[in-house]
This record gives structure tokens, sequence and C-alpha cells, in this order.
């Protein structure tokens, strides 16, 4: 009974390659995140969506995108993989509130060969 | 450019005695702050938050103190166990649309046996 599901927990792959990640969550909440823990390890916010916006922090590039096919899930995608973007990615999930605690996934990590 | 940091990368503590880990920030702005705590290989889980309104709040073991006019805030563990060793991150949102948070490097907590 996972609140925060990712998959797959871990992904290897060549250069150039588009490749995506799972995020699920059974918590009932309206808003999810995808943050990024590069290799110093600082986690960074990348989205911020529910079902009415979605906000984007400005210096992710726009082959990154996130897809929500229903409000339980949001999808991360990323085309044309770059040697940097190996890193490991957090999914979280939050209640529609401003000051909503949120709620992480365990992690995916990628890297990008 | 960090608006939160963790300045002490790493604490050792014995068992019992009280861990004091400290963030400081920059933007005034920020009105929400809390702590996640996180294992290995798995996501960052939340301990507790603090309201910009407020000095202090207190859960079990764990307090955080936030002291706004030096931009500084520290959690309290006391006492400290061994299943606290893990890193801890403290976070803070400007509480606008998207909840987005922004969080700190990280601490790397060791409570001795």
């Amino acid at each position: 009974d996972t609140a925060v599901s990712q998959t797959p927990k871990y992904l290897v792959t060549q250069m150039g390659n588009d490749k995506s990640i799972k995020c699920e969550q059974n918590l009932g909440h309206d808003t999810m995140y995808w943050y990024k823990q590069d290799s110093k390890k600082f986690l960074k916010i990348m989205f911020s969506y529910n079902n009415k916006e979605l906000i984007i922090n400005e210096t992710v590039p726009n082959r990154f995108s996130p897809k929500s096919p229903d409000k339980a899930h949001l999808n991360l995608h990323i085309n044309s993989l770059e040697l940097g973007d190996s890193a490991v990615y957090f999914c979280a999930s939050s209640q529609d509130s401003r000051l909503d605690t949120q709620y992480f996934g365990p992690g995916t990590r990628l890297t990008v060969l | 450019d960090q608006q939160v940091k963790q300045n002490s990368p790493s604490l050792s503590v014995q068992e019992g005695r009280i861990s004091i880990l400290n963030c400081d920030y920059t933007n005034s702005m920020f009105d929400y702050f809390l702590w996640y705590k996180k294992y290995p290989a798995e996501g960052p889980t939340f301990l507790i938050s603090i309201s910009s309104i407020k000095d202090k709040n207190e859960d079990g073991r764990f307090t955080v103190f936030l002291n706004k006019s030096a931009k500084h805030l520290s959690l309290h563990i006391v006492p400290s166990q061994p299943g606290d060793s893990a890193v801890y991150f403290c976070a803070a949102s400007l509480g606008n649309a998207g909840n987005m948070l922004t969080f700190g490097g990280g601490t790397r907590l060791m409570v001795k046996p």
C-alpha cells in the first residue's frame, strides 16, 4: 500500500534516447511534483502540477515534459537524453493546498551512458 | 544561488544526547519551512514543519525553531537514537501557486550507540 510509487527504480540508457518515468500516488492528492537530485545531492524542483495548472521551474530544459493521464499519475518524459540528465528523480504529491506537506516516492536512478 | 543552505555536511552525536541541525535561508518571502529525513535509496520522509507565523513547533522528540530576523531555523532531536542516523534536508516554500519547495544541501547525522 505504498503511498507514492515510481517505476522503474533504475534506468540505464544511451545518450539521445527518449525515456519515461512513471509515478502514481494513492493518497487522493490533487498536486504532484517532480524533483531532481543531482550528483552533489541537491534536490531541485522541476515541476508542480495539478489538474488546473502546470508550473515549470525555469531552469528545466524543454526536453523534459510531465504528462498526467489522471489525477493519480504524473509521468516524466525525457527526450534526447544527455549525460547531464543522470540523476535520481523523485516524484512527490500533496493536497491542493498552498502550504501542504509533500510526500515523496522512492526515486528513480537514471544513468545516461 | 542557493536560497536555502545547510552549512554542516555532517554531524556526529552520541546516543541519548541532543542533535541540533541548522539551516539558513536568504529569501525573506519564504513562509513555510519543513524538515525531511532521508535514508539511502529511499525518498525523503516528512518530519516536521513550521509556519513563518510561529517560532517553535514540537512533535515528540523533534522540535523545529524558527528565527525570522536571522533567517535561521534549526531542528532539535532529543534524545537522539541510532535509528535517527540519516540525511536531513530543510526545505522552504514561498507559499505561492505550485507549492514548490527549495531544499538545502542536507546534513548527514550519525548517532553513535
